[in-house]
This record gives structure tokens, C-alpha cells and sequence, in this order.
């Protein structure tokens, strides 16, 4: 068990809708990040977080967006959903963020299996 | 973006043999780390480089920092059935010690037959 628990771990919709998925960093951890993995595009960054603050962008599209909460705990919603969003979103979090790479590695949660039909 | 080049794709072994697998980048990395993710979860940390030459071992996981910063190689020993799963090399982008987002390899499929 990493630690980071990502809820809900399936997710079945419809093409349109609108989706948000959650993920709590393991205990200590201020920086999180989310992750898509798909058959054709692999595991591809998406956007970080570090204590409330976005920190870094990855090819995250203008119909997603993220957040992080004073708790920590952060959100990943997807609108307008197309067929091509269907995949594992992962969330990751590790300690800081930056600085000494020993302190910063980042532990992945089980995922979140979005089907959009 | 970074490309990391992970060969092979996929291998097909009998228990008990050796593995090796690696990654290539095409910019120099300061950090290297290995993952294996096990269907339907998420990755898990096997071992992290964190100087060029270094080789570190993780029970029968060896892994090691290529000298020219820009590879990496991931060893199994005397695989077991339990080793099945895909394997990526990761790293962060740049040349300082900072971590952030990571770029990952596109995973090496390991079959293991008993």
C-alpha cells in the first residue's frame, strides 16, 4: 500500500458528461501530481500541485483542470468527455516537490479506470 | 518533450532466468527510477540512481546509472512467476537535482512461465 488512496477506482460515463476524481496524498506529502496512462500515449504527465499551488503544467487539456485543498487532498475534473479520454488516471505525491531528489519521490495510487461510451 | 527509449517491449521467460532490460534518453537525466506496475495498480517504486555509475540492488533487482547520464539498466535475477508485470524507467526532466513531473518509458512487458 503507497499510502495515496484514489477514489473512485472505476468510473463508467457517457461522452459529454463531466467527471471528478479524487486523490489523497500520503500523510506528510505536499505535492501532487496526476498522471494519464493510455495503450497509444503511455503514462503522460498531467499537472502538479504543491500545497494548494499549481506547480507544473504537462499536455493537459482546456477541458480538464485540477486542484489542491488546504487538506491536501486534491481533484481532477474532466468535462465534455470524449471517447479518447477513456484510460487510468493515476495520482502521485511525494514529499516536496523540488530539492533533494532522496526527498522527492513520488508514490503512485491504484488509479482510476474512467470508460467513456 | 523527453523520449525514453525502453527496450524490449516485451519479454517471454521461464522461471529462473535472468532478465535485463533498459532505457535511453536523448538528454542527460540526474535521476534515474525504476517501477513495476502489477494489473490494475498503480506503480511501484523498485529502485532509484541518483549518480551516474551507480549500481544499487534491491534483493534480486539490480539496477544501474549509466555513465553517460543518458541510460539505464534494470537486471531481475532467478526470475519468479510473482515478477510478471510491466517495468518503466522513469526520471525528471533537466539537469539540476529538483524533481517534479516525471517522464516515463513506454514499460517492458515481462512474461515469466513457470
Amino acid at each position: 500500500d503507497s499510502g495515496v488512496t484514489q477514489t473512485p477506482k472505476h468510473l463508467i460515463t457517457a461522452t459529454g458528461q463531466r467527471v471528478t476524481l479524487r486523490c489523497s496524498p500520503r500523510s506528510g506529502d505536499l505535492s501532487v501530481y496526476w498522471y494519464q496512462q493510455s495503450l497509444d500515449q503511455g503514462l503522460q504527465f498531467l499537472i502538479q500541485y504543491y500545497n494548494g499551488e499549481e506547480r507544473a503544467k504537462g499536455n493537459i487539456l482546456e477541458r480538464f483542470s485540477a486542484q489542491q485543498f488546504p487538506d491536501l487532498h486534491s481533484e481532477l475534473n474532466l468535462s465534455s468527455l470524449e471517447l479518447g479520454d477513456s484510460a487510468l488516471y493515476f495520482c502521485a505525491s511525494s514529499l516536496t516537490g523540488t530539492g533533494a531528489a532522496a526527498k522527492n519521490i513520488q508514490y503512485f495510487g491504484a488509479g482510476t479506470r474512467l470508460s467513456v461510451l | 518533450g523527453q523520449q525514453l527509449n525502453q527496450s524490449p517491449q516485451s519479454m517471454f521467460i521461464q522461471e529462473g532466468e535472468d532478465v535485463s532490460m533498459n532505457c535511453t534518453s536523448s538528454s542527460i537525466f540526474n535521476t534515474w527510477l525504476w517501477y513495476k506496475q502489477d494489473p490494475g495498480e498503480g506503480p511501484v517504486l523498485l529502485i532509484a540512481l541518483y549518480k551516474a555509475g551507480e549500481l544499487t540492488s534491491n534483493g534480486r533487482l539490480t539496477a544501474q546509472f549509466g555513465i553517460t547520464r543518458k541510460d539505464s539498466f534494470l537486471n531481475i535475477s532467478a526470475s519468479i512467476p510473482s515478477d510478471v508485470g510491466i517495468y518503466f524507467c522513469a526520471g525528471p526532466p533537466g539537469r539540476g537535482s529538483t524533481l517534479g513531473r516525471l517522464y516515463f518509458g513506454r514499460g517492458t512487458q515481462l512474461t515469466v512461465w513457470p
